[in-house]
């Protein structure tokens, strides 16, 4: 079955206490990119991948890090997680080739940062 | 830059209603793709449709229905007959081919649809 798996779903940590959460796809695809969403604010982008290697800053992506080094996986690391970080995080996967598919979405990983 | 706006954030219908929601975007690309996902209370993001900006057919799918009006610049989905198992979060969104090929998707706010039996 295609899909998007990340872990943990749910975490619950404290200030400072390094975290990653991981992200795996078994789609072949080229594009990942994880996304947070906040209560009004609906889901932003933090970082992507067009790659294995290659990973850009999408518009929040202060306080995280995210490496590509196999194409089916693409952790998200808080290294010193604060409170405002507490939110619900999606990563997603797309085939970029052909330009406007579909992104894939994970089940959603919520944290809550004390 | 693209922005996506949902400016009913919540609606409360009856259960066997009409209803529609609403989604204006903004981009300076002519190349572009609009979205809607569902977001139950479950939690998980669920791909309903996929629009590029070449085709203004207007899409059915059951009780499902997309308008696409470049003019407007509005993408709005109607749902008819409303059920309770349409309560969710529904989220419009924008891809363009940024430099590069990075897809992001920009989201609009969401909007809330309660059905009530």
């Amino acid at each position: 079955e295609a899909q998007v798996t990340q872990n943990p779903r749910y975490l619950i940590t404290v200030t400072g206490k390094k975290l990653t959460v991981t992200c795996s796809q078994n789609m072949n695809h080229e594009y990942m990119s994880w996304y947070r969403q906040d209560p009004g604010l609906g889901l932003r982008q933090i970082y992507y991948s067009m790659n294995v290697e290659v990973t850009d800053k999408g518009d929040v992506p202060e306080g995280y890090k995210v490496s590509r080094k196999e194409k089916r996986n693409f952790p998200l690391i808080l290294e010193s997680p604060s409170p405002n970080q507490t939110s619900l995080y999606f990563c997603a996967s797309s085939s970029w080739r052909t330009g406007g598919n579909e992104q894939f979405f994970g089940p959603g990983t919520r944290l809550t940062v004390l | 830059a693209q922005k996506v706006t949902q400016a009913q954030t919540e609606i409360s219908v009856v259960e066997k209603e009409d209803v529609t929601l609403d989604c204006v975007y903004e981009t300076r690309d002519t190349t572009y793709y609009l979205f809607w996902y569902k977001q139950p209370p479950s939690g998980e993001l669920v791909f309903l449709i996929r629009r590029n900006s070449f085709d203004e057919q207007n899409e059915i799918s059951g009780r499902y229905s997309w308008n696409f009006q470049k003019s407007t610049s509005s993408f709005n989905f109607t749902i008819t007959a409303s059920q309770v198992v349409d309560s969710a979060v529904y989220f419009c969104a924008l891809s363009e081919n940024e430099q590069g090929g990075s897809e992001k998707l920009v989201f609009g706010k969401g909007t809330k649809l309660t059905v009530n039996p």
